[in-house]
């Protein structure tokens, strides 16, 4: 079946740091990525959507000169927490999908951010 | 921005009895698909249910789709220990948007 991997698996950073987040599909090509965000004992959060070679959709509310997202190539995109604080602490689950139709969507195992 | 809210937010449970999770939603939508994730990990998908289906079975899984009231059960037939875990429903809207939007979802327990 179709894998999408993430990298970092969970990562720890200093208050202002920069950390980056990529998402890869593994065994085939993602025309569309998709990065959520959960906080604990909550659901996931759409927060934007990225097309190979054009700019991110981000989703009302979600601020996109604090997460930049990047989706270089059909099997890579990149989500990068800029100058991160406490309150950006929480799961990152990617997912990719093939061609138009959700019914082939693919989920990362998500990323734990933690910001010290 | 969310599309669904499920109830009841936390079900407990014992071995071998029924679990019902239902799903409200909004707009009009393509297909909606249930979720299941075991605390801090990944998410496992479960079944997906197309806008034009009323019923679907996969094991002990049993999903109902009801769009005249826009809502949607997750019935676990025989829960064991192992289901322990929050599940999850997500609406491909239609329209064009082709993205997932998740309920709240349950945080279901399952005792011995």
């Amino acid at each position: 079946g179709a894998v999408v991997s993430q990298h970092p698996s969970w990562v720890i950073c200093k208050s202002g740091t920069s950390v980056k987040i990529e998402c890869r599909s593994l065994d085939f090509q993602a025309t569309t990525m998709f990065w959520y965000r959960q906080f604990p004992k909550q659901s996931l959060m759409l927060m934007a959507t990225s097309n190979e070679g054009s700019k991110a959709t981000y989703e009302q509310g979600v601020e996109k000169d604090k997460f930049l997202i990047n989706h270089a190539s059909l099997t890579l995109s990149t989500l990068t927490v800029t100058s991160a604080h406490p309150e950006d602490s929480s799961f990152y689950i990617c997912s990719a999908r093939v061609g138009g139709a959700t019914d082939t969507q693919y989920f990362g195992p998500g990323t734990r951010l933690t910001v010290l | 921005s969310q599309q669904g809210e499920e109830d009841p937010q936390a079900l407990s449970i014992q071995e071998g009895e029924n679990a019902t999770m239902n799903c409200s939603y909004k707009t009009s939508i393509n297909n909606l698909q249930w979720y299941r994730q075991n605390s801090g990990r990944g998410l496992v998908h479960l079944i997906l249910i197309r806008s034009n289906e009323r019923e679907k079975h996969s094991g002990r899984l049993r999903v109902t789709l009801d769009t005249s009231k826009k809502s949607s059960s997750l019935l676990i037939t025989a829960s064991r220990a192992a289901d322990t875990a929050s599940y999850f429903c997500a609406t491909d809207l239609s329209g064009g948007y082709n993205k997932l939007i998740f309920g709240a979802g349950t945080r279901l327990a399952v005792h011995p």
